[in-house]
């Protein structure tokens, strides 16, 4: 089983659609998560942390569910600049010696007119 | 610019030479991560530091893979008697994260990357 997997995708959507990805990671002592996006040829930037409480920014909720060691990002009112890939990143869990980051493969987003 | 700054752009190079990649973090960053990244996967993670120390590194990586990071600040990655399957964008991340918990100041942020071709 791969450490962090995403539905690859590609979702196509109208503008102002809403759509979500989802996320499941294998290591039950990972302790932070993020949603990063890639554009095309560019390198990924961070879009949001994901907290347990779940959090907000403006278009975009993040939720956690560690029980089942499950992210999701929700995307509303979608815009043609969303259009991009969205990499789940996971840590490595408690250890001071073991908190690299993983990526999966990430799910692409094409937002068309 | 205060971003990370990887050198070169794009390396060709043929099949078993060895290449050596430059990665300058942000200078207040701690951290320094090394990734690799082909087309249509999401970036593998190859090794990092903490300052000048290596805390892990991919079991996954060969031994024809090494990095070094020497004073805490600047890294290089090595590629010997490279492959062709080495082909592919190599990123460099680096993070404030002073390896405190929580781990709130654990966002990378990336180089634009070193693109290797092995012919």
């Amino acid at each position: 089983r791969k450490e962090v997997e995403q539905d690859p995708g590609p979702f196509n959507v109208p503008e102002g659609a809403t759509v979500a990805f989802n996320c499941t990671y294998s290591n039950s002592a990972s302790q932070s998560f993020f949603w990063y996006r890639q554009d095309c040829r560019k390198e990924p930037k961070l879009l949001m942390s994901v907290y347990s409480s779940g959090n907000e920014d403006g278009r975009f909720t993040a939720q956690l569910n560690r029980a089942s060691q499950y992210i999701s990002l929700l995307i509303r009112d979608s815009k043609l600049s969303d259009s991009a890939t969205y990499l789940c990143v996971v840590n490595g869990g408690y250890e001071y010696n073991n908190n690299d980051m993983r990526f999966g493969a990430g799910t692409r987003l094409t937002v068309k007119p | 610019d205060t971003g990370v700054s990887q050198n070169p752009r794009h390396k060709i190079t043929k099949r078993g030479q060895n290449v050596t990649f430059r990665c300058d973090p942000i200078s207040e960053h701690n951290r320094l991560y090394w990734y690799r990244q082909t087309l249509g996967q999401g970036p593998e993670f190859l090794t990092y530091f903490q300052n000048e120390a290596q805390l892990e590194k991919s079991r996954l990586l060969s031994d024809r893979f090494s990095a070094e990071r020497p004073k805490g600040s600047f890294s290089t990655l090595e590629i010997q008697r490279t492959e062709q399957g080495d082909s592919a964008m190599y990123l460099c991340a680096s993070s404030p994260n002073t390896g405190q918990v929580p781990w709130t100041n654990e966002k990378l942020f990336f180089g634009s990357g070193t693109q290797l071709s092995v012919l």
